[in-house]
């Protein structure tokens, strides 16, 4: 059972436009959620977090937004930048609970 | 401040065999969980340990075990080695429980 879903496994988007990747959850005991870039023989680099009392934040180039009605956040990049392809995590973090829930990733490529 | 490191970064092992990997969290954090990658499953919580109590334990079988020492340092054990268990396996602490998670590069473990 899939709590958390990332269901592009790849998206391809020009250097200087915005890249977008969705995440979607089933579990409305989540309550916290982080976005995490991989490269490839590294562990996961945090990007950017939000909690459930929140609906959008926002840290430099990065910005997530949280619809907790339709259980969907989404990771804008603005501009994309040749360094941001990786793969892309987002997890999900459950009331009282320290466990990451993670979905499967979206390789994000940024072309010239 | 120096990250998670984890080693060894590389192991082989043969079916049958037991293994041991180490992390040392980031200097004054006190949560260590970790995390098993697989291509087929993708990322996977093993278990937390916070001041050298395992608080919570992912759905793995009594083969995996760990601990925590009084310095915060954690090691995992896999006992009875199987092909399934090849993965990479990663390690992340922070600075409390439900605190935003700081991986570690990981252990590339091959069972043959």
């Amino acid at each position: 059972d899939q709590q958390v879903k990332q269901n592009s496994p790849s998206l391809s988007v020009q250097e200087g436009r915005i890249s977008i990747l969705n995440c979607d959850y089933t579990n409305s005991m989540f309550d916290y959620f982080l976005w995490y870039k991989k490269y490839p023989a590294e562990g996961p680099t945090f990007l950017i977090s939000i909690s459930s009392i929140k609906d959008k934040n926002e840290d430099g180039r990065f910005t997530v937004f949280l619809n907790k009605s339709a259980k969907h956040l989404s990771l804008h990049i603005v501009p994309s930048q040749p360094g941001d392809s990786a793969v892309y995590f987002c997890a999900a973090m459950g009331q009282g609970a320290q466990k990451l829930v993670f979905g499967q990733g979206t390789r994000l490529t940024i072309n010239p | 401040k120096a990250g998670v490191t984890q080693t060894p970064r590389y192991l082989i092992k043969t079916r049958g065999q037991q293994v041991t990997l180490s992390c040392s969290p980031i200097s004054g954090h006190r949560s260590v969980s970790w995390y098993q990658q697989t291509p087929g499953q993708g990322l996977q919580f093993l278990f937390e340990y916070f001041s050298e109590t395992q608080r919570n334990k992912g759905n793995f079988p009594g083969r995996f075990s760990g601990r925590q020492f009084s310095n915060s340092r954690s090691e995992m054990n896999v006992s009875t080695l199987e092909l399934g268990d090849s993965a990479l396996y990663l390690c992340a602490s922070s600075s409390r429980p439900r605190a935003i998670q700081y991986f570690g590069a990981g252990t590339r473990l091959s069972v043959l």
